[in-house]
């Protein structure tokens, strides 16, 4: 199984709203991550999970908060977004030093 | 200065062309190279890895020069499914640093 699923596919939220984006893989991967990413842009790195603790965490603003509940989930929470949040949330996975495995994404309306 | 320079294009090629894309990458001890396909509003997906000595998957030739800090992908006999951008990622350790990602559209 070489699949990271997300869900939902499609978020459209208020600035009031609380939200979470769920990640999930079954390839025993030690290191997942989010990426955020607007049009024509490359994915812009959120945070970094190893071995299920947060290591990198790209100075995002504390509206997006991460959780790793285990070594294959991955949960971002949402919480008083702004309309420039909007885009496209990746999340991946990487044994450690090998290539990433993206997820379909999720595509976040904030109104 | 940026991790991994890409050049945007856009790219657009006939079919049946041979288009060549380049990347530069700054530190020497990145470890691990790869090419990624996105199509429009899809995910990224892994086209190949890059290896010192070159590596070949079909119509696809990747190639890594580690003294120049340079990273190259050629695609031969270009069909019109290959039209996507084309992402230049270099690894280094946790982390993955992104080109901007090079347009290809391949025209009938």
């Amino acid at each position: 199984d070489t699949e990271v699923t997300q869900t939902p596919k499609h978020l459209v939220m208020g600035m009031t709203n609380k939200k979470s984006l769920k990640c999930e893989q079954h390839m025993g991967h030690r290191a997942m991550y989010w990426y955020k990413q607007k049009a024509k842009k490359p994915p812009e790195l959120m945070f970094v999970y190893s071995y299920e603790k947060l290591s990198i965490n790209e100075s995002v603003p504390s509206r997006f908060s991460p959780e790793c509940p285990n070594s294959s989930l991955l949960n971002l929470h949402l919480h008083a977004l702004q309309p420039e949040d909007s885009a496209l949330y990746l999340c991946a996975s990487s044994p450690g030093g090998y290539e990433q495995f993206f997820g379909p994404g999720t595509r976040l309306t904030v109104l | 200065r940026k991790e991994v320079e890409q050049d945007p294009g856009p790219f657009n090629v006939p079919e049946g062309a041979t288009v060549a894309f380049n990347c530069t990458y700054s530190n020497s001890a990145s470890q691990s190279f790869f090419w990624y396909r996105q199509d429009c509003r899809k995910e990224p997906k892994l086209l190949m890895s890059v290896y010192s000595s070159g590596n070949e998957d079909g119509r696809f030739t990747a190639q890594l020069n580690r003294a120049s800090q340079y990273i190259s992908l050629l695609i031969r006999d270009s069909k019109l499914s290959d039209s996507a951008t084309y992402l230049c990622v270099v690894n280094e350790g946790n982390q993955f640093y992104f080109g901007t990602g090079t347009s290809l559209t391949v025209i009938p």
